[in-house]
């Protein structure tokens, strides 16, 4: 059975303090492992996928990366405006087509 | 791309009675999947479609449960006999087939009292 399981659950930091958020996971085949944005209230916004080992994207001051284990992403000189839940979800090779969420990393970033 | 769209964004109901939502996908994306969420959890999977058939329902989705897509278009899911454990974030997500990111809409929250 697919499983994602991120860390911290929740993270608060100073506008401009950069960090890493973990998700770890395990899948028979992997077919794609997903971050989104969620905001209170309102449905999870995409912002990457990852197809294999040793892949990275960025996206202004996101970048995720991927392993065999574990995807992280790192928020560089965070803003308020980052502050939300970010999940991370996988496709797996097991036939199943939905995704596997983890419960998220609730992230506070302070002025 | 209008991005996905539900109907209603919000729906409080009384235990028993039954109620349905709506999905928009966005436009010429084959697949359509529905999701549940509560309260400091992730999503979870419940079904999906590809174009007008269901193809896989997850063990989640009770008897009491059930959706369509009759055109391959827009999707609808039904709860009957609601309960107060139906409570929950009904999330609606699409995408091409053989593509697998998927693009979530902006859910329905159902509150059964």
């Amino acid at each position: 059975e697919d499983q994602v399981t991120q860390s911290p659950e929740a993270l608060r930091l100073q506008e401009g303090e950069s960090s890493s958020l973990n998700c770890s996971y395990t899948v028979s085949g992997l077919r794609g492992l997903f971050w989104y944005r969620q905001d209170p209230g309102k449905g999870p916004e995409f912002l990457f996928t990852l197809y294999s080992a040793g892949e990275e994207k960025e996206k202004e001051r996101l970048k995720a990366t991927l392993t065999k284990k574990e995807s992280f992403l790192h928020i560089t000189a965070p803003k308020p405006e980052d502050s939300a839940t970010y999940l991370c979800a996988l496709a797996g090779g097991g036939g199943a087509d939905g995704l596997t969420f983890g419960k998220g990393t609730h992230l506070i970033i302070q002025p | 791309d209008t991005g996905v769209s539900q109907d209603p964004r919000h729906k409080i109901t009384k235990r028993g009675q039954n109620v349905t939502f709506r999905c928009d996908p966005i436009s010429e994306h084959n697949r359509l999947y529905w999701y549940r969420q509560t309260l400091g959890q992730g999503p979870e999977f419940l079904t999906y479609f590809q174009n007008e058939a269901q193809l896989e329902k997850s063990r989640l989705l009770s008897d009491r449960f059930s959706a369509e897509r009759p055109k391959g278009s827009f999707s609808t899911l039904e709860i009957q006999r609601t309960e107060q454990g139906d409570s929950a974030m009904y999330l609606c997500a699409s995408s091409f087939f053989g593509q697998e990111t998927q693009y979530f809409g902006p859910g329905t929250r159902l509150l059964v009292l």
